[in-house]
């Protein structure tokens, strides 16, 4: 989990909000970058993916942004709704196998 | 929608004693995975399983735990003497091959006392 660091570690936005998370990893091999979302007493479920060969990609009110030189990549989530509050977790990985998850950042929407 | 099913959800048990964790994967899924996540923290992965045979278990702690997939399908991740620092979500996941598909349990959650 030392390759992989996350922040901020919780954050808090009113309802509309664009709340963004930001992952460094140190593994220039990685070659899959998901972000995963989890709900208390679940496990957590796949966001968003992006591959190292495009720079943005976009679902619904959720984006991922990528910077391959600067080894980072973050989550945006547009018009946030208390729904989404959850805990997020970015895990690159190598061939979409073995998650690095990082440390985790704790969300709170309020309405 | 195809779930991997975990039990028991909750399990207390005392120090020094064994305990089990048992998953089903999503049918057709060829990789399993057992994770454990510590409160507070992301998880990490034990062991990674390909149909019946063990492809990655450098971190899991080899003198008490103990993982295996006889046929191929569930699963049991076995701990042995439990330890206080064992306490924690264990996490079963499971996907195609080469990582399609890559699905959660909503995992066992062990305290131990």
């Amino acid at each position: 989990q030392q390759q992989v660091k996350q922040s901020p570690q919780s954050l808090i936005v009113q309802k509309g909000g664009i709340p963004i998370i930001n992952c460094a990893y140190e593994n220039t091999a990685f070659d899959y970058f998901p972000w995963y979302q989890q709900f208390p007493g679940k496990g957590p479920a796949l966001l968003i993916a992006i591959r190292p060969d495009v720079s943005e990609k976009k679902e619904g009110r959720f984006t991922i942004s990528f910077n391959k030189s600067a080894k980072q990549f973050s989550l945006h989530i547009m018009d946030s709704q208390p729904g989404d509050s959850a805990t997020y977790f970015c895990a690159p990985s190598l061939d979409t196998d073995k998650l690095i998850f990082g440390t985790g950042t704790r969300l709170q929407v309020f309405p | 929608e195809a779930e991997v099913a975990q039990s028991p959800r909750y399990k207390i048990t005392e120090k020094s004693q064994a305990v089990a964790f048992w998953c089903d994967p999503i049918s057709g899924h060829a990789t399993l995975y057992w994770y454990r996540q510590i409160l507070g923290q992301g998880p990490e992965l034990l062991v990674q399983f390909q149909d019946e045979s063990v492809v990655d278990d450098s971190q899991l702690p080899k003198d008490r735990f103990s993982a295996e997939r006889l046929k191929g399908v569930d699963s049991t991740l076995k701990i042995q003497p439990a330890e206080l620092g064992d306490s924690a979500m264990y996490l079963c996941a499971s996907s195609l091959r080469g990582g399609y598909g890559y699905t959660f349990g909503s995992g066992t959650r062990l305290t131990v006392v």
